[in-house]
């Protein structure tokens, strides 16, 4: 069954680290990949996305993900972090091809914590 | 203000008594879906909608049901709730479903308690 994962369930650095998720995807065909952050007790706000062209996509907030196809995987990166920065970060994809609706796979999440 | 809008945000209630989570997007969106976040295991989708009067089952529909007879609406039924459905509920809408470039935008989220 096609499956995304999320390596770190629970990350804590300290203000002004660099910042890596990582996510992984298994399927071989093409997919739309997408990075979701959620502020404590808020909705899901999308970060960036990818679709096609340029793997390197940056998003809201000075993040950036890289997408390569070789590897599957799609991980997300900042160079500063900051307090405001602490959430619970989303990696999903959708899938092409038939039978596949649309549908958001979702990884299990990534709670970071920042230290101020 | 586009977005996509649930009701109530929070609700508790106790096993087998009927609930509806309305879920109502001003962005004249034909997909909609409903996710559940659960610790641990992300956000499954549990029923879509690719437009008006098509509905399927997502990964985990068991005990929920939908309808969507109006573009902009699309509640989630739980016609006798147990404890097991106790979650955190998502709506999300796009302009297509499928094989889309569309972004899912999501409402603010339902947190049920069945006791």
């Amino acid at each position: 069954a096609q499956s995304v994962s999320q390596h770190n369930h629970h990350v804590i650095l300290s203000e002004a680290a660099s910042l890596e998720l990582g996510c992984n995807y298994s399927y071989g065909g093409t997919v739309n990949l997408f990075w979701y952050v959620q502020y404590p007790g808020q909705h899901l706000q999308l970060l960036l996305k990818y679709f096609s062209g340029d793997p390197l996509v940056k998003g809201i907030k000075g993040f950036e993900a890289e997408f390569i196809k070789s590897k599957f995987s799609f991980n997300l990166r900042k160079p500063s972090v900051q307090w405001s920065d602490t959430a619970e970060y989303f990696c999903a994809v959708i899938l092409h091809g038939s039978g596949n609706t649309g549908k958001l796979i979702f990884g299990q999440g990534t709670t970071l914590q920042v230290k101020p | 203000e586009a977005q996509v809008t649930q009701n109530p945000r929070y609700l508790i209630t106790v096993t087998g008594k009927k609930l509806t989570v309305t879920c109502s997007q001003n962005m004249n969106h034909e997909y909609m879906s409903w996710y559940r976040q659960d610790p641990g295991l992300g956000l499954r989708q549990i029923y879509y909608s690719m437009n008006v009067e098509v509905t399927d089952k997502g990964d985990v529909p068991e005990g929920y049901k939908v309808s969507r007879k109006e573009k902009r609406n699309f509640p989630l039924i739980l016609e006798s709730p147990s404890p097991n459905q106790t979650s955190l509920y998502f709506c999300a809408s796009s302009l297509y479903g499928g094989d889309s470039t569309d972004t899912q935008y999501f409402g603010p989220g339902t947190r049920l308690t069945v006791l």
